[in-house]
């Protein structure tokens, strides 16, 4: 069975600190991996994919994430944090068999201090 | 509109009341889901449809809920007798598939959800 994993409900960093949100995952097969972003009252965003090739994934405002598969891990990063960043944030995992569903993980809160 | 359209976008109604929940997908996009979400938590998965069927149903939490699509493009989640639990938002998502399957690149594009409120 497919599951995520973020292991920490919240995230609490300072602006202009780099940020790091967790995501760990089970998966038959290789992985989709993916990350959104929900502002309150909003529908989720996509931020960025992984399917294949560098490790280094760049995404939207400024976020990066690194598929680490060893570690079965696929942290999102990005180097200074703005307090606009402070959302819910999703890690999800889709195996590359397709038909298959979309795991979402239960969500990391990130506030960012000003 | 260029995005995934849900209506309505807040809805209150009385316990034991049927509602129905729409989403108007991206066009062009045969993959459809439904998820819950209650109150800043996480994402419940419902149903998932490809075009017109939905291949995996497994997520609907009881009979009152049930959902349809037609035409491979709007979609109608209806929750019967509503409770107090129902209450939630519900998102809609779409993704691009091709030849009956997902795109290998194919991210979930989100609605706004419909936020329910069962008094």
């Amino acid at each position: 069975a497919q599951s995520v994993a973020q292991p920490e409900d919240q995230v609490n960093v300072a602006e202009g600190n780099p940020l790091t949100v967790k995501c760990t995952y089970s998966v038959s097969g290789n992985p989709y991996l993916f990350w959104y972003v929900q502002y309150p009252n909003r529908g989720l965003q996509f931020l960025l994919k992984y399917i294949t090739g560098d490790n280094l994934v760049k995404g939207s405002y400024g976020f990066e994430a690194e598929f680490n598969k060893s570690q079965t891990s696929f942290h999102l990063k990005k180097p200074s944090a703005l307090v606009s960043d402070s959302a819910l944030y999703f890690c999800a995992v889709r195996p590359d068999n397709y038909g298959q569903n979309f795991v979402f993980g239960p969500g990391t809160r990130l506030s960012v201090l000003p | 509109g260029a995005g995934v359209s849900q209506s309505p976008s807040n809805k209150v109604t009385e316990k034991g009341k049927d509602v129905e929940l729409r989403c108007d997908p991206i066009s062009g996009h045969t993959a459809l889901y439904w998820y819950r979400q209650s109150l800043g938590q996480g994402l419940e998965f419902l149903i998932y449809f490809q075009g017109n069927s939905a291949p995996d149903k497994s997520g609907l939490p009881s009979d009152r809920f049930s959902a349809e699509r037609t035409g491979g493009s709007v979609s109608t989640l209806t929750i019967q007798r509503t409770q107090q639990e129902d209450s939630a938002v519900y998102l809609c998502a779409s993704s691009l598939a091709r030849g009956g399957k997902i795109s290998s690149t194919g991210e979930l594009f989100f609605g706004e959800g419909s936020r329910l409120t069962v008094l």
